[in-house]
């Protein structure tokens, strides 16, 4: 089946403005989660969503990130007023319910902040 | 092993040897714990995964030691082959809790694979 699809692929922007990523999910997953790669790093965790239950925010590096999942699927991921060092590949992910840790990534969203 | 600067560690294995990445995680606390292979321009994959109740676990082509006592991972890949070439993760799931008794994965750095044909 499809798996984790994100948009766009890339993105560019300049300092100052606000951008949205999106996730679109493995259907039927309930869990979605945001990480952050910057080049040469690791996975930095954002944020995780559980099907109705609040999202665990504690992984947002400011509070100029947010994020929402509608309707326990789409998700999509804002920051506001971008700085050069949000640039990075942030990725997507998503898990069939809880406690499940194979979780299945998307391509990720290239943001490059001019 | 996992590197902590910008340069990713790199090992690079000629073509049908093994290879074996390593991985030093820090919370004793961790029962879980994951490999993944990112290519380039993609998002990571799942490799293997094993529980602390367990000190090896072997997959296809792919073998993951835990050792508990020196909290070491490692990944093993029998015959390494060009398609190996990749940025292998390690994760633990003992550092951040989410409540509701949900444990989010904390990836170490990477570690670069590079296969001589």
């Amino acid at each position: 089946g499809a798996g984790v699809s994100q948009s766009p692929s890339n993105k560019v922007t300049e300092k100052g403005k606000d951008v949205e990523l999106r996730c679109d999910p493995i259907s039927g997953h309930t869990a979605l989660y945001w990480y952050r790669q910057s080049l040469g790093q690791g996975l930095e965790f954002l944020i995780y969503f559980q099907g109705n239950s609040a999202p665990d925010k504690s992984g947002l590096p400011s509070d100029r990130f947010s994020a929402e999942r509608t309707g326990g699927s789409v998700s999509t991921l804002t920051i506001q007023r971008t700085q050069q060092e949000d640039s990075a590949v942030y990725l997507c992910a998503s898990s069939q319910g809880h406690p499940s840790y194979e979780q299945y990534f998307g391509p990720g969203t290239r943001l490059t902040v001019t | 092993g996992e590197s902590v600067g910008l340069h990713l560690p790199t090992l690079s294995v000629q073509e049908g040897d093994n290879s074996i990445i390593n991985c030093a995680y820090s919370n004793s606390a961790s029962d879980y714990f994951i490999w993944y292979k990112q290519e380039s321009g993609k998002g990571p994959q799942f490799i293997i995964d094993i529980r602390s109740n367990m000190d090896k676990r072997q997959g296809q082509r792919v073998t993951v030691l835990l050792n508990k006592t020196v909290k070491h991972l490692s990944l093993q890949i029998a015959a390494t082959q060009p398609g190996d070439s990749a940025v292998y993760f390690c994760a633990e799931n003992g550092q951040r809790y989410s409540g509701a008794g949900s444990y989010q994965l904390t990836f170490g750095k990477g570690t670069k694979l590079s296969v001589i044909p």
